[in-house]
């Protein structure tokens, strides 16, 4: 079926240090999302995007977080700078369209070490 | 505030019982719910789902009953086998201007052989 595929599968990096999680969606999909999780816990929603532009974002969403879909390419989450509480794993997911009762297609996820 | 609660945190069951994975909502206008699996090291993967028009969605040994009234809904498992054993997540979702999916904290099932 389609997938989607995160780079790297894990990150160990600095507090303070910037990270750039990578995201490659499925093909024909629109609207892309993060998502993080805890331990095997909550899967928490921190934002989506589309057509460039991101469409909701939760208060997870700090503004050391950004996003972005540069020409195309990877969708990434970037965090400048990272703090402790970022460790988690990071959850990528993307849909064809933005209705309700859209499927989400999840990639394995980035497990994000802050030290 | 969760919007979704989940229950049990942990559930196991012996191998042919019947699985049964609770789910309470707060928001009125969530009308999708889909369930989603999780296996270690993996995504989550939609399993099933029922909009809020429906109060029972069947496929194959799973089976969602949803009661509106009450915002509760549940999985069933039945016939559970060892390769159930995974997270499992309620969810929702409403179609109220922009799109998110708003995640339970999951029930981690364990199918003991």
């Amino acid at each position: 079926g389609p997938k989607v595929l995160q780079i790297p599968s894990h990150q160990i990096i600095d507090m303070g240090q910037m990270v750039t999680l990578n995201c490659d969606p499925v093909s024909n999909h629109l609207y892309f999302y993060w998502y993080k999780q805890i331990l095997g816990q909550q899967m928490e929603f921190l934002v989506n995007f589309y057509n460039g532009k991101v469409m909701e974002k939760s208060k997870l969403f700090k503004d050391q977080f950004s996003v972005e879909r540069p020409d195309g390419s990877y969708f990434t989450l970037k965090i400048q700078p990272t703090a402790l509480e970022d460790s988690a794993v990071y959850f990528c997911a993307s849909s064809l369209g933005d209705r309700a009762n859209e499927r989400l297609f999840f990639g394995h996820g980035t497990k994000l070490s802050v030290l | 505030q969760q919007q979704v609660r989940q229950s049990p945190q942990s559930l196991t069951v012996w191998e042919g019982e019947t699985a049964i994975l609770n789910c309470s909502y707060e928001d009125s206008t969530f009308n999708y719910f889909p369930w989603y699996q999780q296996f270690p090291g993996e995504g989550p993967a939609l399993l099933i789902s029922i909009r809020s028009v429906s109060d029972k969605k069947e496929d194959g040994r799973f089976t969602i009953f949803f009661n509106k009234r009450e915002k509760k809904l549940s999985l069933h498992i039945t016939d559970s086998q060892p390769g159930d054993s995974a997270t499992y997540f309620c969810a929702a979702s409403a179609e109220t201007g922009g799109y998110k999916v708003v995640f339970g904290s999951g029930t981690r099932l364990l199918v003991s052989p």
